[in-house]
């Protein structure tokens, strides 16, 4: 498997919860740290959770990051505009021996 | 505050080499724990790691790079290269140099402001 799986596309309204889910195997999510970045175009990537459940300094409460198994999620509550951007998850992949990201999931606000 | 910027030739032309640099300022490429990393974004696609390395010259590449790819590092200058060889117009790209803040684990917290490759004659 050389990319984690996400849904393309995800969206809702402001205040709602949205979930982005990233799919993978024993030998990435199973045994690796997932984090997740936030991209918006023309912008570089910014990491939004480490370490699985992890968030940067500066980052809101309102996004978290759970794993189970070999799958990983982001959710973002409390939706604004602002949070309208392109979301990637990532991990270390001990039989690649590589870093793999998702595919990405584009976060609409309706 | 750490900075990262990459530099290097905006045009390439196929067959020839792409070569970056990323500096690094506000902080040492020497700090034990983290790795520096090479990431890109071709045009309407997603992310794709291109390789990782560390002050001591240790490095990790993408399988699917991997025999075009060579990452390398100057602890004199505070710098780290790319050098992608072969180069075909799939490898037009905003290239982003990175720091992984867990060692090599794809948590890259500090980002390049990144640069477009253009690959074309």
């Amino acid at each position: 498997q050389s990319m984690l799986t996400q849904p393309p596309s995800a969206s809702g309204t402001p205040g709602q919860t949205v979930t982005i889910s990233c799919s993978g195997s024993s030998s990435n999510i199973g045994s690796n740290f997932v984090c997740w970045y936030q991209h918006l175009p023309g912008t570089a990537p910014k990491l939004v959770i480490y370490g699985n459940n992890q968030r940067p300094s500066g980052v809101p409460d309102r996004l978290s990051g759970s794993k189970s198994g070999t799958s990983a999620s982001l959710a973002i509550s409390g939706l604004r505009p602002e949070d309208e951007a392109d979301y990637y998850c990532a991990a270390w992949d001990d039989s690649l021996i590589g870093v793999i990201f998702g595919g990405g999931t584009k976060l609409t606000v309706l | 505050q750490l900075q990262v910027q990459e530099s290097g030739p905006g045009l390439v032309k196929p067959s020839e080499t792409l070569s970056l640099t990323c500096t690094v300022s506000g902080g040492s490429i020497s700090s034990s724990s983290y790795y520096w990393g090479w990431i890109r974004q071709p045009p309407g696609k997603g992310l794709e790691w291109i390789g990782s390395i560390y002050y001591s010259g240790s490095t990790y590449y993408s399988p699917s790079l991997k025999s075009r790819v060579t990452i390398s590092v100057d602890t004199s200058k505070n710098q780290f290269s790319l050098k992608l060889t072969s180069v075909t117009a799939a490898d037009t790209a905003v290239y982003y140099c990175a720091r992984d803040n867990m060692g090599a684990t794809g948590s890259f917290d500090y980002w390049g402001q990144g640069t477009l490759v253009t690959v074309s004659s």
